[in-house]
């Protein structure tokens, strides 16, 4: 069985563009999450999808920040404009479940720098 | 409210030698705990959860951590470390709601 799969590995853009992440969750996996983690800071959570809805956003940042699940499959995660700040390491993880017992299983991330 | 609290960012033992990293966490309904690892390069990999049932976890690769409550605590252990151990854990705790709240992750290195 394939793990979640995240693209791109690595992604170097300048200040003001424009960045798309995908995750593609474990087929099967209802719920969908994204996490980044600033370097040296703690794994932060940002949402959580529920098949296509949106079940919790209150981790995103601002408003720069769009997340879609169209579909109830894979997830794309937008930032426009890029800033400075939001350089780091950003995971995807999906579950069957959602009552916090079911483990939740990550990608290996997507490594993000804006210049 | 939940948080984590992982002492020691870098924590280096010699290989064989008995593998200790700290995690406390806060929690206001009764915690799921969990301990990752990520090699490098990798995505995040379940070495083992607490889920309330027996307090000393086992998981993956010799690792076992206790769940002790009245020191909020849920410390990661191996006995004997090997050259492959070295990477970043983390302890997280889950939330109502399936949020994970992680720790800022511990470095491990393993002096051959």
């Amino acid at each position: 069985e394939a793990g979640v799969t995240q693209f791109p590995s690595h992604s170097v853009i300048e200040k003001g563009q424009t960045v798309t992440l995908r995750c593609d969750p474990i087929s099967g996996h209802d719920n969908l999450y994204w996490y980044r983690r600033v370097m040296g800071k703690e794994i932060k959570f940002l949402l959580h999808f529920v098949k296509e809805s949106k079940q919790d956003e209150s981790g995103m940042p601002n408003n720069r920040f769009l997340a879609e699940r169209t579909g109830g499959t894979y997830s794309t995660l937008k930032v426009q404009p890029a800033e400075l700040e939001d350089s780091g390491v950003y995971f995807c993880a999906s579950s069957q479940d959602r009552t916090g017992l079911e483990t939740q299983y990550f990608g290996p991330g997507t490594r993000l720098l804006v210049l | 409210a939940q948080s984590v609290t992982q002492l020691g960012s870098h924590v280096s033992v010699s290989e064989g030698a008995l593998v200790l990293l700290r995690c406390n966490y806060s929690s206001s309904v009764p915690p799921y705990l969990f301990w990752y690892v990520q090699y490098p390069n990798q995505g995040l990999q379940l070495l083992l959860k607490y889920t309330s049932a027996a307090t000393l976890v086992k998981g993956i690769n010799g690792f076992e951590a206790e769940f002790k409550k009245s020191e909020t605590s849920f410390h990661l252990t191996k006995p004997s470390a090997h050259m492959s151990d070295a990477a970043e854990y983390f302890c997280a705790v889950s939330a109502p709601g399936n949020q994970f709240y992680f720790g800022t992750g511990t470095s491990l290195t393993v002096i051959p």
